[in-house]
């Protein structure tokens, strides 16, 4: 088990740039989750995967924002034409099966500094 | 909408004093609840969890008791060590929809000292 990666773990680009960001789930793992984290709040749901399938989408996702999960196995999230106040931490998690007491894995985050 | 509330902190300590971190919840129906920890540089880390009412967590020395009817599920710890410094989040799932997503509360900075 070598838990939840994110790739990159800092990225710094100019305001109207793209940037995509990569999850690699713990291997057994068919639910997949991201989050944002701005500083001095806690992290706020986006999106959720099961397998492949992408089941459940926050209003915080705007048309800029997409994500995808080909095969069931790594995740990618892309923000477009990025704004300063996308500036975040952007968090990955997995989980191996649903139900509310099922624990949710973070990976150490992707930090996102837009200028 | 379901939602956490934490104490502010920062929250200071002595090494080997007791810490109590509040948290209280808003949900409809009967979420299981979560406190994560996120160490200084890295990733959030489950800590303990509750799934149902008077559910007690335990883990490291850390309790919480999932309380229905105060809606409260507590972190407590007997004695802090200056190694438990981090930043402590409470938090619910919510099983509407299809996802299990959870809502965070806004994080207690626990700093211990010598």
């Amino acid at each position: 088990d070598t838990g939840v990666s994110q790739d990159p773990r800092h990225k710094i680009t100019k305001r109207g740039q793209n940037v995509t960001f990569r999850c690699d789930p713990i291997s057994e793992h068919n639910r997949l989750y991201w989050y944002r984290q701005t500083l001095g709040q806690g992290p706020e749901f986006l999106t959720y995967f099961q397998n492949e399938a992408q089941l459940e989408k926050s209003r915080l996702l705007s048309d800029r924002f997409s994500a995808e999960r080909p095969k069931g196995s790594f995740s990618t999230l892309e923000i477009q034409r990025t704004e300063q106040g996308d500036s975040a931490m952007y968090l990955c998690a997995s989980s191996p099966r649903g139900g509310s007491g099922e624990t949710q894995y973070f990976g150490p985050g992707t930090r996102l500094l837009v200028l | 909408g379901n939602s956490v509330t934490q104490m502010e902190g920062p929250v200071t300590l002595s090494e080997e004093a007791f810490l109590t971190i509040n948290c209280t919840y808003t949900a409809t129906g009967y979420p299981s609840l979560f406190w994560y920890v996120q160490y200084p540089g890295e990733g959030l880390q489950l800590l303990l969890k509750a799934t149902k009412a008077d559910d007690k967590g335990s883990n490291k020395g850390f309790e919480a008791t999932y309380r229905k009817e105060t809606t409260s599920f507590h972190l407590e710890k007997g004695s802090v060590q200056v190694s438990d410094s981090a930043v402590y989040f409470c938090a619910l799932s919510d099983l509407r929809g299809t996802a299990s997503k959870l809502t965070f509360g806004t994080g207690t900075r626990l700093q211990v000292t010598l």
